[in-house]
């Protein structure tokens, strides 16, 4: 079964970072895109970024671009997300997804439950 | 204005069909993009429903009810999602997506509600 579990949101102040992490199981990770798409309280999706399944290109949405950097481990079937220089806009629950294939298409078949990111002073 | 358009919310009884629009941007093509369709129900994450860019090349999730159909209208220039015989459990909110300039675009979501 393929699972995906996300990790190490919390509070922040703003002006702080954060990093979070996606384990993924039951699939082979290194063959996959992988995204982050986050959710703000009563309010709608926002994706936030992509990474391709083989080569490591990168995309990012506009809101986070030079703040927020993608990466994955293969070896350790994670993903991961680095939070910089946060803004109380970025406050939001931050899904992790699995791509249908190895190039970012935001085609998400499988997501995790999330991981609650708080920017507050 | 926005990429993709949905309207607010929508609501229809037991038994019915329900329609739901994703409008494309004036000037865009909708005849270049795969539309997807997502679900959520509230404290769950997004659902995968099923993707659209012609009658022969559509995508339904795994475990997906055939109740719920992808379409698209030329004339509003709109992605479909139609529900048939809607259920109680079907009440949630609905999301369009498309993959544009490099990025994956979100709509802003219908609210359906069950009466």
């Amino acid at each position: 079964e393929v699972q995906l579990l996300e990790s190490g949101g919390g509070l922040v102040q703003p002006g702080g970072s954060l990093r979070l992490s996606c384990a993924a199981t039951g699939f082979s990770f290194n063959n996959y895109a992988m995204g982050w798409v986050r959710q703000a309280p009563g309010k709608g999706l926002e994706w936030v970024a992509s990474i391709t399944g083989d080569v490591d290109v990168t995309g990012y949405a506009d809101s986070v671009k030079g703040r927020f950097t993608i990466s994955r481990d293969d070896s350790k079937n994670t993903l991961y997300l680095q939070m910089n220089n946060l803004r109380a806009g970025d406050t939001a629950r931050y899904y992790c997804a699995k791509d249908t294939g190895a190039g970012i298409s935001g085609w998400f078949q499988t997501w995790g439950r999330g991981t609650l990111v708080t920017v507050s002073s | 204005q926005p990429v993709l358009t949905q309207p607010t919310s929508l609501s229809t009884s037991p038994g019915a069909s329900a329609r739901l629009t994703c409008t494309l941007r004036s000037g865009l093509s909708l005849g270049t993009y795969r539309v997807f369709w997502y679900q959520q129900k509230p404290e769950s994450p997004p659902r995968y429903l099923l993707s659209y860019y012609s009658d022969s090349s559509k995508h339904q999730g795994s475990g997906v009810s055939n109740r719920f159909t992808g379409s698209k209208d030329a004339s509003s220039n709109s992605g479909i999602l139609v529900i048939s015989g809607v259920q109680s459990e079907d009440e949630a909110d609905y999301y369009c997506m498309i993959w544009h300039s490099g990025a994956v675009v979100f709509g802003e979501g219908t609210k359906l509600t069950v009466l």
